[in-house]
């Protein structure tokens, strides 16, 4: 069972260049999502999901966008590259158990704009 | 408007004593809380949680306390050792009722340095 699966772990863009942030997950969840962590200002919501097809702005979507074709996949675009977006990203998709509810979070993509 | 706050963004204690990490929050809407813990190029991993019906939650050396009328919560970690040096963050969300419907409003992190 590999959770949520993201790639590539590190990356460096040049700025005005595009790529794409790969999240994948085995669990089924229906709820994915995509934040940011900046240093010393925690994780901010970029994009989130509530299943195939449907997708929703978070708190900081400008600069991003994504899709969501099928449950286990759901990737984040970066079109135009620009220094501000130099950060980690983090996938998640969202469970819920008898005792607590929560996220499963990917290991992350470190990028940097150049 | 963080609507999640850590005010504290490193705390250092020896190891064997207790560690406390605080967090608060403005949103009375709010009625679920998450402590997650992260390590260097990890992702965050789930800690330990508590609803607003209760006051307290215990799992093992990990104990979250809520109080809804300060808007307060604080995780304590009874012995703190060496392994629990890493940034933690402190989560909130409403409407838990509606499953997996939930964004999470993340803290800005509080890094825990364990002393051996």
């Amino acid at each position: 069972n590999a959770g949520v699966t993201q790639t590539p772990k590190f990356r460096i863009l040049k700025i005005g260049q595009s790529m794409t942030l790969q999240c994948t997950q085995d669990m089924n969840h229906n709820y994915m999502y995509w934040y940011r962590q900046d240093p010393g200002m925690g994780l901010k919501l970029i994009y989130y999901s509530v299943g195939a097809g449907i997708t929703d702005k978070g708190e900081v979507p400008n600069g991003y966008n994504v899709s969501r074709s099928t449950t286990e996949d759901f990737p984040l675009r970066l079109e135009l590259a620009a220094p501000s977006q130099t950060s980690v990203y983090f996938c998640a998709s969202s469970y819920s158990t008898s005792s607590h509810y929560g996220y499963t979070f990917g290991s992350g993509t470190r990028l940097t704009v150049v | 408007d963080q609507q999640v706050k850590q005010n504290s963004p490193s705390l250092s204690v020896q190891e064997g004593r207790i560690s406390i990490l605080n967090c608060d929050y403005t949103n009375s809407m709010f009625d679920y809380f998450l402590w997650y813990k992260k390590y260097p190029a990890e992702g965050p991993t789930f800690l330990i949680s508590i609803s607003s019906i209760k006051d307290k939650n215990e799992d093992g050396r990990f104990t979250v306390f809520l109080n809804k009328s300060a808007k307060h919560l604080s995780l304590h970690i009874v012995p703190s050792q060496p392994g629990d040096s890493a940034v933690y963050f402190c989560a909130a969300t409403s409407d838990i009722s509606n499953f997996g419907n939930e964004k999470l409003t993340f803290g800005t992190g509080t890094r825990l340095t364990i002393i051996p």
